[in-house]
């Protein structure tokens, strides 16, 4: 079956732009959840979506936001952007809970200069 | 909030010998779950195996294996018979917070050589 698909994988961006993430995850599963890597940081949690609400959000400014639609895809936003939003943004699928363990795309890599 | 500590950022092991990788965590939760995934160059993040805080008895998968002492708080993970396809970031990740999320650690980067 399909995996969990990212689109884009690179992305170049300007500072004070905006932009937009993709992720489809594995069918029937409608559990989303996003998380930001970086070499400081680490992975960071973002949010979760379930049948299209948030239910968990990180510690992470309101220029990120998110959505998931009724087919399970979601997106997830960055406006304004700062030279440190980039990193890779992971996006992962389970069927419930994170208890199930999630599988994951390969990410969208974000290069804002 | 919860913390997940890898101590060894690097680890190097010969091919076909046994590496363990190390991991504590703290949590005020009685009930959760422990990953251990792996994060190769192609930066795909793949789970290797699963455990559940409440069976005392310690999950394995093939070749991979992992002790898990409660009261210590620690979840470690042992790979028999290395081969070069382990080579890769290790991440270990309890659940958190009514398991809708798992925090990770810092990474254990395990190198293999041949």
């Amino acid at each position: 079956k399909a995996g969990v698909t990212q689109t884009p994988r690179y992305l170049i961006k300007t500072r004070g732009q905006q932009v937009t993430l993709s992720c489809s995850p594995i069918s029937g599963h409608r559990s989303v959840s996003w998380y930001q890597q970086t070499p400081g940081q680490g992975l960071q949690f973002l949010f979760e979506y379930f049948s299209e609400t948030q239910r968990n959000k990180g510690n992470f400014p309101g220029r990120f936001s998110g959505r998931q639609f009724s087919n399970s895809r979601s997106e997830m936003n960055v406006s304004t952007l700062e030279l440190g939003d980039s990193a890779l943004y992971l996006c992962a699928s389970s069927l419930r809970t994170a208890n199930y363990g999630y599988t994951f795309g390969s990410g969208t890599r974000l290069t804002v200069v | 909030a919860q913390t997940v500590t890898q101590s060894q950022p690097e680890m190097s092991v010969q091919e076909a010998e046994t590496v363990t990788l190390s991991c504590t965590y703290d949590t005020s939760e009685s009930d959760y779950y422990l990953f251990w995934y792996k994060q190769p160059p192609s930066r795909q993040m793949i789970l290797v195996i699963r455990q559940e805080a409440y069976k005392q008895q310690n999950a394995t998968e093939n070749r991979f294996s992992v002790n898990f002492q409660k009261a210590a708080k620690s979840f470690s993970l042992k790979i028999s018979d290395s081969q070069l396809g382990d080579a890769a970031m290790y991440f270990c990740a309890p659940t958190q917070g009514g398991s809708e999320k798992l925090v990770f650690g810092k990474g254990t980067k395990l190198t293999v050589n041949p």
